[in-house]
Order: C-alpha cells, then sequence, then structure tokens
C-alpha cells in the first residue's frame, strides 16, 4: 500500500531533549516536507526537500533540522526542543517538483514539550 | 498564489449530495483548483484538481464555472466519514511560480448529520 508512515505518533518529551521524527514513504517520490499544524495559524512549512541531499526551509524552520540521505527517508530532527515546538506535526511526499500540487500526508505525529 | 473564500462551515445530511463553494475572483489563467479534506488531527487528504473543465473521480466531482472565478466540490453521496475540514487551494502549474509547499487557507468545516 502506498503510504507516508510518521513515528513516533504520539511523544510528550522535556525541554532540551533532543529527539527525532522519523518520515517514510514507499512510493519513490522525490519531493519530501515538514508541515506544523497548531490552532488558528493552520499548516505551516517547516523544511522541504527536492530529492536527496537537497533539503531547504520553509517558513518556520527555527529550532528544526533535517536530512535526506535517502530518497524514501525525511526525518525531522529537534536539537533542543521547547515547548512553543508543541504542535502537531505532518510529513507529507509528491511524486517530484512539479506534481506538488498532489501530496500524500503522513498520519501526524502530535508533539508535547514540557 | 491568489485567495480563495471558502464558507467557514457548513451541514449536510448523510447520503445527500454536499455541494462546497469556493471563491477565487482573482485567479490567474495558468492557477489550477486543488481540493483537499483534513479528517480531525489526521493528515490532509488530496481530493481531486482541475484547471478549466469538471472533472470527476472516484472521491468528488469539481465544477468550474466558465470564467473560473469559483468553483463548487461535491460529494455525491455524503457520508458520516466524510465529516472534515475541506479546503480549496490555487496552485500555479509553472513549477517555479508554484513554489514549494500547500498553502492552506482556513476551509470549510463541513458535517454530515445522520
Amino acid at each position: 500500500e502506498a503510504q507516508v508512515t510518521q513515528n513516533p505518533r504520539y511523544l510528550i518529551t522535556v525541554t532540551g531533549k533532543k529527539l527525532t521524527v522519523t518520515c517514510s514513504q514507499n512510493m519513490n517520490h522525490e519531493y519530501m516536507s515538514w508541515y506544523r499544524q497548531d490552532p488558528g495559524l493552520g499548516l505551516r512549512q517547516i523544511y522541504y526537500s527536492m530529492n536527496v541531499e537537497v533539503t531547504d526551509k520553509g517558513d518556520v524552520p527555527e529550532g528544526y533540522k533535517v536530512s535526506r540521505k535517502e530518497k524514501r527517508n525525511f526525518p525531522l530532527i529537534l536539537e533542543s526542543p521547547s515547548p512553543n515546538q508543541t504542535s502537531l506535526y505532518f510529513c507529507a511526499s509528491s511524486l517530484r517538483d512539479r506534481d506538488l500540487g498532489e501530496q500524500f500526508f503522513g498520519p501526524g505525529t502530535r508533539l508535547t514539550v514540557l | 498564489d491568489a485567495k480563495t473564500t471558502q464558507p467557514p462551515s457548513m451541514d449536510c445530511a448523510e447520503g445527500r449530495a454536499a455541494n462546497l463553494p469556493c471563491n477565487h475572483s482573482t485567479i490567474s489563467g495558468n492557477e489550477y483548483v486543488y481540493w483537499y479534506r483534513q479528517i480531525h488531527s489526521q493528515g490532509p487528504q488530496y481530493i481531486i484538481h482541475g484547471l478549466k473543465n469538471n472533472e470527476t473521480n472516484e472521491m468528488a466531482s469539481l465544477i468550474i464555472t466558465e470564467d473560473r472565478k469559483s468553483s463548487t466540490l461535491i460529494l455525491p453521496h455524503a457520508t458520516l466519514r466524510d465529516t472534515a475540514v475541506y479546503y480549496c487551494i490555487l496552485r500555479w502549474g509553472w513549477v517555479k511560480a508554484a513554489g514549494n509547499k500547500l498553502t492552506f487557507g482556513g476551509g470549510t468545516r463541513v458535517l454530515v448529520k445522520p
């Protein structure tokens, strides 16, 4: 089944404790992206990647890192999480840049930073 | 990308057609109309898109007016599982003009009632 998977789905952590949220897709998609969703603010893009080893900042990249060493994986790293990073996070992918209108989204990761 | 206007909420009866309007009076000639939906706290799901002609797939139909200033998403036989927030998004067909993300507005919160 074609899908985008994220792990963990739920995470409660404390300020400053490094964490990684994994994202994997099995559709051989070139483009991958991370969004966060907060009440009243909608979905905002954190980082995106057009292909392996090609990443770039989105609208709200502060406090986050990403890497794209393999086509299928695009982990989101929070080196020193803070409470303002409490949010619902979504990973998304699409076949290539010209197909960005049709994105497949993962199920989401709900992160709480205490 | 041009702005879209959607009603904040609407109800519809289970089994009936749900007609979701979207106004995009400043749409440009090469902007496509995309529809997504997000069931509570799940990842957004692509539904359908079109440029000028009406489109239909297994999920829905998209009707675009001749002047392209508005469109309607039709769910032919709404079920309780169609309760979600529906987003109408415009996106350029040119890759560079389109940018590297999807921009979600407020959407329409659709409640399907038994």
